[in-house]
């Protein structure tokens, strides 16, 4: 069974770069026609969808957010990661990393992670 | 693109049905049957239960059913159960300029 688990800095200071690894186990995170992505939820709010990478290198981000994301992956490590630039308190969430398919475009999920932006 | 529409909150007593809508545009819940459903519990991740619609993942009970109607999709629950006690979100495709849009949550609580 896939597992997937986030990990960076819990702490960014304000205008600086948010950065998360999302290392993928239980199986490779080139094998099926999977991609990856991530998703944040500030708290006590809903779900917001950052962006998602195909293993090809292949990219989509929401429009939203698009001038400031950077969505990578390294296949030889399992892992693929998120960086979020001039950050702001409005960038404060919980940030999950995702698989996806056709069909079902976040089927596991990471256990999350809380970045807070403060000084 | 604007979040989709659910209602902020739907109750019910065990052993009754509850269903949970979720409205869109024609730009997504109404262009493609790729609506799908996840539920959060406090602190914890999403978990998938519906998929493309009306699609069930392996494991996720068959109480749980999805269908759509034009721009409007719903989630219903049926024998509603203690465990069932979440928060629920939609999560529809949008075209390839914007992808996926979530809904705005709606707050299941068992009576």
């Amino acid at each position: 069974q896939v597992q997937l688990q986030e990990s960076g800095p819990g702490l960014v200071k304000p205008s600086q770069t948010l950065s998360l690894t999302c290392t993928v186990s239980g199986g490779s995170i080139s094998s099926g026609s999977y991609y990856w992505s991530w998703i944040r939820q500030p708290a006590g709010k809903g779900l917001e969808w950052i962006g998602r990478i195909y293993t090809s290198g292949s990219t989509n981000y929401n429009p939203s957010l698009k001038s400031r994301v950077t969505i990578s992956v390294d296949t030889s490590k399992n892992q693929f990661s998120l960086k979020l630039s001039s950050v702001t308190a409005a960038d404060t969430a919980v940030y999950y990393c995702a698989r996806g398919h056709y069909g079902a475009p976040f089927d596991y999920w990471g256990q999350g992670t809380l970045v807070t932006v403060s000084s | 693109q604007s979040a989709l529409t659910q209602p902020a909150s739907v109750s019910g007593s065990p052993g009754q049905s509850i269903t949970i809508s979720c409205t869109g545009t024609s730009s997504d819940v109404g262009s493609y049957n790729l609506v799908s459903w996840y539920q959060q519990h406090p602190g914890k991740a999403p978990k998938l239960m519906i998929y493309e619609v009306s699609k069930r993942p392996s494991g996720v009970s068959n109480r749980f059913s999805g269908s759509k109607s034009g721009n409007t999709a719903s989630l219903t629950i049926s024998g509603l159960q203690a465990e069932d006690e979440a928060d629920y979100y939609c999560c529809s495709y949008a075209g390839s300029s914007t992808n996926y849009v979530f809904g705005t949550g709606t707050k299941v609580t068992v009576l």
